[in-house]
């Protein structure tokens, strides 16, 4: 049951434009997400986090935008840099729970 | 600040031997500590979690069990590798003492099942 949904495995981009990544989940008792950004052979760094309470959390470059209504959320990078390029992780949890569900992810390539 | 070892980085084992692998973390107590798979391909799948000395919480029916002996330390095993544990694991834990979800994750042990 995949509770937290990211539909494409991958997306190109040029350096200078924006980034959108998207993520969809089912669990309604979900009420914080999270992006995660993974380079190959390391573990994933904590990027971006929104609670169900806002629709939009910004924080420089990066700003996720939350859809309640559509269970359905973004990560928006702009402008986009080669050093974006990496696997993109949507992942969410609800208070009190124990857990963080992740999504399969979405490799990001920024060409120069 | 907060930092995750774990070892070994990579490992290659044959079919039917036995895994340990080791997870510790410095610069936090009484963490909730996590044990995910990446397999080839896929998602970062939660196989364990532990919210304290001797309390582990099973995901996913499998070939894995997880320890917790100590605080800070988190232990993965298996008594016969499959084919099929072949994959990237990471150790992970949660900042502060709430769960928000944010996780801190180690740099990961590679096991290569052959």
């Amino acid at each position: 049951d995949q509770q937290v949904k990211q539909n494409s495995p991958s997306l190109s981009v040029q350096e200078g434009r924006i980034s959108i990544l998207n993520c969809d989940y089912t669990n309604s008792m979900f009420d914080y997400f999270l992006w995660y950004k993974k380079y190959p052979a390391e573990g994933p760094t904590f990027l971006i986090s929104i609670s169900s309470i806002k629709d939009k959390n910004e924080d420089g470059r990066f700003t996720v935008f939350l859809n309640k209504s559509a269970k359905h959320l973004s990560l928006h990078i702009v402008p986009s840099q080669p050093g974006d390029s990496a696997v993109y992780f949507c992942a969410a949890g609800y208070t009190g729970g124990f857990k963080t569900i992740f999504g399969a992810g979405t490799r990001l390539f920024v060409k120069a | 600040s907060q930092t995750i070892h774990q070892w070994p980085a990579t490992l290659v084992q044959p079919v039917g031997s036995p895994l340990s692998l080791e997870c510790t973390v410095e610069g936090t107590s009484n963490p909730n500590l996590y044990w995910y798979r990446q397999a080839a391909g896929r998602g970062l799948q939660l196989l364990f979690y532990s919210v304290g000395i001797g309390q582990i919480s099973s995901e996913v029916p499998q070939n894995l069990s997880a320890s917790r002996p100590q605080d800070r330390q988190f232990i993965l095993s298996s008594k016969k590798l499959l084919l099929s544990d072949s994959g990237f694991y990471l150790c992970a834990s949660h900042r502060g003492s709430f769960n928000t979800g944010e996780l801190f994750f180690g740099e990961g042990s590679r096991l290569t099942v052959l």
